[in-house]
């Protein structure tokens, strides 16, 4: 099956600085990733969604100078948090499908990376 | 806009014993709605998907059925064993048509007692 991998991990840094987490599609190219937050006990929130080559679309309530995301190759999409603070500490998880946005075939989620900001 | 619910939000059932997990949502206009496994602390495991075509699917010891008609789905697992033990959620795709943003239920978390 498809295997999409996110890096870091876990990550913990200081207020006010950015972290970078990239999500890769090892064995497939993703036309569409899209980046996910949970917070402890709660469901998958959809933050964005980006397609290769163009500006990602946010959801409602999601700062996009705040959260940067780059989706720079078919393999490759990139979330930068910037300027991180203590309420941003949650686990990010990002998908890729295979078809675009008009194809309803399945998504493949990364492992996820637990972001912490002292 | 697409609303995902699931019951029960919490299930602890002994070893052996079959259960059913259940998902509504919304939107019936839905391509296909998937289940996915996610074990403390990690990202998610995808167990079946279903097309809108299709009124079930099965793999292993799981089954799971869609009736789009009354916004329904429900997971069955049959003999169930300590190590499925976990939190089940169910998606479906947003409505709107033409984009795949997945609308996730919060989710069952399932204990199985050994």
């Amino acid at each position: 099956g498809a295997v999409v991998s996110q890096h870091p991990s876990w990550v913990i840094c200081k207020s006010g600085t950015s972290v970078k987490i990239e999500c890769r599609s090892l064995d497939f190219q993703a036309t569409t990733m899209f980046w996910y937050r949970q917070f402890p006990k709660q469901s998958l929130m959809l933050m964005a969604t980006s397609n290769e080559g163009s500006k990602a679309t946010y959801e409602q309530g999601v700062e996009k100078d705040k959260f940067l995301i780059n989706h720079a190759s078919l393999t490759l999409s990139t979330l930068t948090v910037t300027s991180a603070h203590p309420e941003d500490s949650s686990f990010y998880i990002c998908s890729a499908g295979t078809g675009g946005v008009s194809s309803y075939n399945e998504q493949f989620f990364g492992p996820g990376t637990r972001l912490t900001v002292l | 806009k697409q609303e995902v619910t699931q019951i029960p939000a919490a299930l602890s059932v002994p070893e052996g014993e079959n259960l059913v997990l259940n998902c509504s949502f919304t939107d019936s206009a839905i391509y296909n709605l998937q289940w996915f496994r996610q074990d403390p602390g990690k990202g998610l495991t995808s167990l079946l998907l279903i097309q809108s075509s299709q009124r079930e699917q099965t793999s292993g010891r799981l089954n799971a059925s869609l009736d789009k008609s009354s916004g329904r789905s429900t997971l069955y697992i049959a003999a169930s064993q300590p190590g499925d033990s976990a939190t089940y959620l169910c998606a479906a795709p947003n409505s709107g048509g033409s984009n795949y943003k997945l609308t996730f239920g919060k989710g069952t978390l399932l204990t199985v007692n050994p």
